[in-house]
């Protein structure tokens, strides 16, 4: 079964609006940590927000939060005030029992397209 | 020069040649890692490397060969590669096997094999 599903291959949004990109992943882990990252045409993965297993609240990095379910085993990317440099790849990964240095799984990606 | 550098960025190379990709991080970090990217298939962790020791192999083919002179670098050699194997290959480096937060990826190197 796979790890991450990110069900959304590809997404627009407007300029300035706001979107939310869908992530659900699968582990039986009590401890784990929930990644989004950033890949734009150049290549590089850029690092944007992480949300620990244990955290309460929901994390924030500027534009984006992360809008953590644990019951639901969602951990949806949201972007407020869309900018046309956002338009890249979006990861979510998660890591499981972080302290015994597990490997990341990476789900499939969404592709973000902002639109002026 | 900060962060992880990657090259070549393109490489285009033939089943019966031999290349390397390269890359190199300026960050300190003890945990180096090379990945594969394939269109629309997560991204495929290959080899993990801590402290220049081999600590793991995700069932690579031996097509594929790391190395890791030192803490700094590491490298892919490649030879009879497949058409498969075609994929943008990133490296990422981590102060160490249990770093959360500091996962650093390159910029990747995009290889076509024809």
């Amino acid at each position: 079964a796979q790890k991450i599903t990110q069900t959304q291959p590809g997404m627009f949004v407007q300029e300035k609006e706001a979107v939310t990109l869908d992530c659900t992943y699968d582990t039986s882990d009590q401890s784990y940590g929930l990644f989004w990252y950033k890949q734009p045409s150049s290549g590089e993965m850029i690092f944007l927000i992480y949300q620990g297993s244990y955290d309460e609240q929901n994390a924030t990095e500027g534009r984006y939060s992360l809008n953590f379910q644990k019951a639901r085993k969602s951990a949806n990317l949201v972007i407020s005030a869309s900018q046309l440099g956002d338009s890249a790849m979006y990861f979510c990964a998660m890591r499981e029992s972080p302290n015994t240095g597990n490997q990341f799984y990476f789900g499939t990606g969404t592709s973000l397209t902002v639109i002026p | 020069e900060t962060g992880v550098t990657q090259t070549p960025r393109h490489l285009v190379m033939g089943m019966t040649n031999k290349k390397s990709l390269k890359c190199e991080q300026h960050l300190g970090h003890n945990a180096m890692y090379w990945y594969k990217q394939s269109a629309k298939k997560p991204l495929e962790l290959m080899f993990v490397y801590s402290l220049e020791e081999r600590v793991e192999n995700n069932s690579v083919p031996s097509r594929f060969s790391p190395e890791c002179p030192n803490s700094s670098h590491l490298f892919l050699h490649l030879h009879t590669l497949q058409p498969e194997d075609s994929a943008l290959y990133l490296c990422a480096s981590s102060q160490d096997r249990t770093d959360i937060y500091g996962y650093t990826f390159g910029s990747g190197t995009r290889l076509t094999v024809v």
